[in-house]
């Protein structure tokens, strides 16, 4: 298995609901990324996880909060976004930190 | 901090070469990589470099030189299939290794 998958793919939200994005990779990497890309423009880094433990939390809102429950897995629950959260929600991993990144599809999310 | 240019669009013909320039001003510079995205869709790894020269791969070939900030993205036999935006994004060590993306460069290919 070569790939990252990403559940899932399209999601409306209300600005009270709770939901979870989730992504998993089954190539034995033990980075994994969350990030947050708006049209017409390159992907910012939201979290990182390295072995399972978050190490790089770009000052994202607590309304946004990762979970890493296993090495193949990473969610990131969401709840009383703000339609600007709007946006390509993308989960990417790599073997560590220091390797290349490898992209899932993607959630599309749209809070009205 | 770290400072990533790239043409913000292009365009060319079927059949013919592109280069797609990069530069970055960066402290603690550990390489370079290119990505595809097409609309909609995840980015796709394209190259990588961190010594100076050349890395081909196929119609794609990516240049890096240290002493300058600067790197070319080089599309040979351009496919309509090759209409995407291109990324060029560069890793620092003194941000944990962590990819900082350039706002990309739309590639439109004409027949």
């Amino acid at each position: 298995d070569t790939e990252v998958t990403q559940t899932p793919k399209h999601l409306v939200m209300g600005m009270t609901n709770k939901k979870s994005l989730k992504c998993e990779q089954h190539m034995g990497h033990r980075a994994m990324y969350w990030y947050k890309q708006k049209a017409k423009k390159p992907p910012e880094l939201m979290f990182v996880y390295s072995y399972e433990k978050l190490s790089i939390n770009e000052s994202v809102p607590s309304r946004f909060s990762p979970e890493c429950p296993n090495s193949s897995l990473l969610n990131l629950h969401l709840h009383a976004l703000q339609p600007e959260d709007s946006a390509l929600y993308l989960c990417a991993s790599s073997q560590a930190t220091s390797n290349e990144q490898f992209f899932g599809p993607g959630t599309r999310l749209t809070v009205l | 901090g770290q400072n990533i240019d790239q043409p913000t669009e292009m365009t060319a013909t079927e059949g013919a070469i592109v280069q797609i320039n990069c530069t970055y001003q960066t402290s603690g510079f550990n390489g370079l990589f290119w990505y595809q995205q097409h609309a909609g869709e995840a980015p796709t790894f394209l190259s990588y470099n961190v010594l100076d020269g050349l890395e081909e791969k196929g119609r794609f070939s990516s240049f890096l030189s240290r002493s300058k900030g600067y790197s070319y993205l080089l599309l040979k036999e351009l496919q309509m299939k090759d209409s995407a935006s291109y990324l060029c994004a560069v890793r620092e060590e003194n941000a944990g290794n962590m990819l900082t993306f350039g706002g990309g460069t739309r590639l439109m290919v004409k027949p």
